[in-house]
């Protein structure tokens, strides 16, 4: 069956440290794989989205990256963070075959202080 | 505006009662999916309705959808604690199958005993 996995389940950070939020799914092959942030108060955005190894898709202008180095891998990342990149984070994926299913991973709370 | 607006945006029902969550789109729907989100995890797949009239039961919550409305009205029969939780649509926004699905605000539902 698969998983997918997300960590590190909570994270506090300054403003203008980097960070990096991992995400990597078991037990299927070639993913899409999706980056979503839900803010309070705020439905779910979507940040990014990868069809494929290195290939990722931007949704919104923002102060964050996303990387896909391994098939089922996906990292966010940023190099310098901002009291706005404060948010509860979701890594998704879906089967790639036209089902949109998401399977959502448990999420990262992340507080920029 | 959001694309997608869920009303109530918080519900409180005494367990036993039975309620009503809408989701009403501002662009055409191609599919639509019901998640539920304990607080601070990640997001369970609970339904997805993709042809106008359709309804889809599972367990005691029943999802329909009206297309020509554009809206969606998730159902929950004889609510108990193990329902409470935030109620988040998420719509297809092509008919390609993109897989790319923007979500609702979300309905937080508390059931009191």
């Amino acid at each position: 069956s698969q998983t997918i996995h997300q960590w590190p389940a909570t994270l506090v950070q300054p403003v203008g440290s980097p960070l990096s939020l991992e995400c990597t799914v078991e037990g299927t092959s070639n993913p899409n794989l999706y980056w979503y942030r839900q803010a309070a108060g705020r439905g779910l955005q979507l940040l990014f989205y990868s069809v494929g190894i290195g290939q990722i898709s931007s949704e919104v202008p923002q102060n964050l990256s996303a990387s896909r180095p391994q098939d089922r891998q996906f990292i966010l990342s940023s190099k310098k963070l901002l009291l706005s990149d404060s948010g509860f984070y979701l890594c998704a994926w879906t089967q790639g075959n036209g089902n949109e299913k998401l399977f959502f991973g448990s999420g990262t709370q992340l507080s920029v202080l | 505006s959001q694309e997608l607006e869920q009303s109530p945006q918080s519900l409180i029902v005494q367990e036993g009662k039975n309620l009503t969550i809408n989701c009403t789109s501002s662009k055409t729907l191609y599919g639509l999916y019901w998640y539920k989100q304990k607080y601070g995890e990640g997001l369970i797949f609970l339904m997805m309705l993709q042809k106008g009239g359709e309804e889809k039961s599972h367990e005691k919550i029943t999802a329909k959808l009206d297309e020509k409305k554009q809206q969606s009205s998730l159902h929950i029969t004889a609510s108990q604690p193990s329902h409470a939780g935030i109620y988040l649509c998420g719509a297809d926004r092509s008919n390609f199958g993109n897989e790319k699905l923007t979500f609702g605000t979300g309905t937080r539902l508390t059931i009191i005993p």
